[in-house]
């Protein structure tokens, strides 16, 4: 069975600092993108960040660029996203997907993220 | 940045019914548009990817069409479980925006 599980959400202060994980089961981790996507309460989704197969390639939503980075672990089949300099507006539902080319076909549950004093 | 635009944000539709969804690009995406179907509480699911073919298991009354900016989502008669949030989102360029998403209620 295919998996995709998130984990590392939770409280945080302004400013703060946080690592999500998406651990992949069930599929050839190496042979996919990875994404994440973000959906604020209430609101739409929202594309965050992609890694390529090597991770040679990382593109980022300008308004996390240089806050956010994205790594993968292929030991792990692993996936991660370290967030520094949190803002309110990045509190949102994080997932994890896959994207084989044509749309992201996988989907992990999400984790949750607050920034909030 | 590509803006994708989506209408109407809520649509009230009554089960049976066809009923077509609108999603609009600031520029040209060729063919590169996905659609997906997200309920309360759920993870989005992949309903169509290249504009037109509908992602595996995903039922036949789902259909796809457009490309370059202007794309709709019909569903050729609504049941129950279709009852959900719509969105597209274009993978042709980064970053792949998402359009805002379109509520189907039962009327």
């Amino acid at each position: 069975e295919v998996q995709l599980v998130e984990s590392g959400g939770g409280l945080v202060q302004p400013g703060g600092s946080l690592t999500l994980s998406c651990a992949v089961s069930g599929l050839t981790f190496r042979k996919y993108w990875m994404t994440w996507v973000r959906q604020a309460p209430g609101k739409g989704l929202e594309w965050v960040a992609n890694i390529n197969h090597d991770a040679s390639v990382k593109n980022f939503l300008d308004s996390v660029r240089g806050r956010f980075s994205i790594s993968r672990d292929f030991a792990k089949n692993s996936l991660y996203l370290q967030m520094d300099s949190l803002r309110a507006e990045d509190t949102a539902l994080y997932y994890c997907a896959t994207d084989g080319g044509t749309g992201l076909s996988i989907w992990g549950q999400g984790t949750t993220v607050t920034v909030s004093s | 940045e590509i803006v994708m635009t989506q209408s109407p944000g809520t649509l009230s539709v009554s089960p049976g019914e066809r009923v077509t969804l609108s999603c609009g690009a600031s520029q040209s995406v060729r063919s590169n548009l996905a659609w997906y179907q997200q309920k309360a509480g759920q993870a989005p699911r992949l309903l169509i990817y290249g504009a037109s073919t509908r992602a595996t298991g995903v039922p036949a009354r789902f259909s796809g069409s457009g490309s370059g900016t202007e794309f709709t989502l019909t569903i050729s008669s609504l049941q129950s479980d279709d009852f959900a949030v719509y969105s597209c989102q274009q993978y042709n360029n980064w970053p792949y925006t998402f359009g805002q998403g379109t509520k189907l209620e039962i009327k």
